[in-house]
């Protein structure tokens, strides 16, 4: 059973526009999230990530959303750029084990 | 800085080879993982270990076998190779069991299994 769900596997948008990446999950023990970027043939990399504690952190153009009552996130990435195209996973880790359980990805296109 | 490092990159197997899937990291991470992504499914835990001289299985360890070697060396085997086992597999490392911080992965080895 997935504990953390990328419901979305593509995600196609234009330069410029916002793109917003969803990410849920189901285990309530869960406290600290994470996004990673992924490009072709080389290993998935950190991008931001955010305690239970807080409902937002902004880092340049991305910024992470939560709402633990509705067990959600979000990454927003604004403006889009054509190298933010990639493969993003969603991650959480609790407290109890901090082993990182990721989602399935969203692959994002932006178009020039 | 090399952080983690994983070799070979690319294998192909017969049925029923064996190998081994090196890991070494440099950051002096306490915890160490295997992953592997297969499409649609995302990066699934295979192996890890919280501490060294501990290790333990994850979400699908059947087949595999692992040996935390020492702080900085953690490997994979397949025993019998099978089809089922073609995927990219990752071995990443974070700071320790007993905090949040990010993973870091390797480049990843693309096994085939014919």
């Amino acid at each position: 059973d997935q504990q953390v769900k990328q419901n979305s596997p593509s995600l196609s948008v234009q330069e410029g526009r916002i793109s917003i990446l969803n990410c849920d999950y189901t285990n309530s023990m869960f406290d600290y999230f994470l996004w990673y970027k992924k490009y072709p043939a080389e290993g998935p990399t950190f991008l931001i990530s955010i305690s239970s504690i807080k409902d937002k952190n902004e880092d340049g153009r991305f910024t992470v959303f939560l709402n633990k009552s509705a067990k959600h996130l979000s990454l927003h990435i604004v403006p889009s750029q054509p190298g933010d195209s990639a493969v993003y996973f969603c991650a959480a880790q609790h407290r109890g084990s901090y082993i990182p359980t990721f989602g399935r990805g969203t692959s994002l296109i932006v178009h020039p | 800085n090399a952080g983690v490092t994983q070799t070979p990159k690319f294998q192909v197997l017969k049925t029923g080879q064996s190998m081994t899937l090196q890991c070494a990291q440099d950051m002096n991470h306490n915890s160490m993982y295997w992953y592997r992504q297969d499409p649609g499914m995302g990066l699934r835990l295979i192996y890890y270990s919280a501490s060294e001289g501990t290790t333990d299985k994850g979400e699908v360890p059947n087949g595999y076998n692992v040996s935390r070697l020492n702080k900085r060396e953690f490997s994979l085997r397949l025993e019998s190779a099978a089809p089922s086992q073609t995927s990219v597999y990752f071995c990443a490392s974070t700071l320790g069991a007993l905090m949040n911080t990010e993973a870091f992965f390797g480049q990843g080895t693309r096994l085939t299994v014919v």
